[in-house]
């Protein structure tokens, strides 16, 4: 069974630009989970889609957005790029939303 | 707000040594997971634990569940190497939201 594939791997923007990653979840998984991870903070929680919806949202400001398609896949997008965007960003699907399977996940790096 | 507390933050020790990480909550989780995370990948689920109470072994690993699913804690036993890694716990409540506990790093060195 194929895992969780996070594209792209590595990416470097300056700052006022927008990104869009992407998450394809392991087939049959219908949540799909975004995490921010830093050394300073940890892992935060970004949002939670599940079939199509956001069930649920952490504490971002609105410039971090993402979707859902019917395929399951993902992609999150961050506009207007801040230094302290650059983190890596994880994504992780579930069946339901509790056991994640987390891919290798986008480096961001803002300049 | 549900929080995670995991302890200690960080932990350098001598393969062939024991070691307990802990994840204490004042709240009740419907469940608890372990994942260990390794530098440049995304964490991976170790065991999750449902019952109060509750203890699951792999290999070296003993996972508990306390009584009133507040608090889980995670022994190695004679920790190998390639133990080393980020050791997270996440707790999940009724509302399929995942609180997680800050992680321990962990160093096992030869």
């Amino acid at each position: 069974k194929a895992g969780v594939t996070q594209t792209p791997r590595y990416l470097i923007k300056t700052r006022g630009q927008q990104v869009t990653l992407s998450c394809s979840p392991i087939s049959g998984h219908r949540s799909v989970s975004w995490y921010q991870q830093t050394p300073g903070q940890g892992l935060q929680f970004l949002f939670e889609y599940f079939s199509e919806t956001q069930r649920n949202k952490g504490n971002f400001p609105g410039r971090f957005s993402g979707r859902q398609f019917s395929n399951s896949r993902s992609e999150m997008n961050v506009s207007t790029l801040e230094l302290g965007d650059s983190a890596l960003y994880l994504c992780a699907s579930s069946p339901e939303g509790r056991e994640l399977f987390f891919g290798e996940g986008s480096r961001l790096t803002v300049l | 707000t549900q929080l995670l507390e995991q302890s200690p933050q960080f932990l350098s020790i001598q393969e062939g040594e024991n070691l307990t990480v802990y994840c204490n909550s004042s709240s009740v989780f419907s469940s608890l997971q372990w994942y260990r995370q390794e530098p440049g990948e995304g964490p991976v689920l170790l065991v999750t634990v449902v019952t109060g109470g509750e203890v699951k072994k792999l290999k070296r690993l003993t996972f508990q569940f306390g009584d009133a699913r507040k608090d889980s804690s995670l022994h190695i036993t004679a920790a190998q190497t390639g133990d080393t890694g980020l050791y997270l716990c996440a707790g999940a409540n009724s509302n399929y939201q995942l609180i997680w506990g800050a992680g321990t790093k962990l160093i096992i060195k030869p």
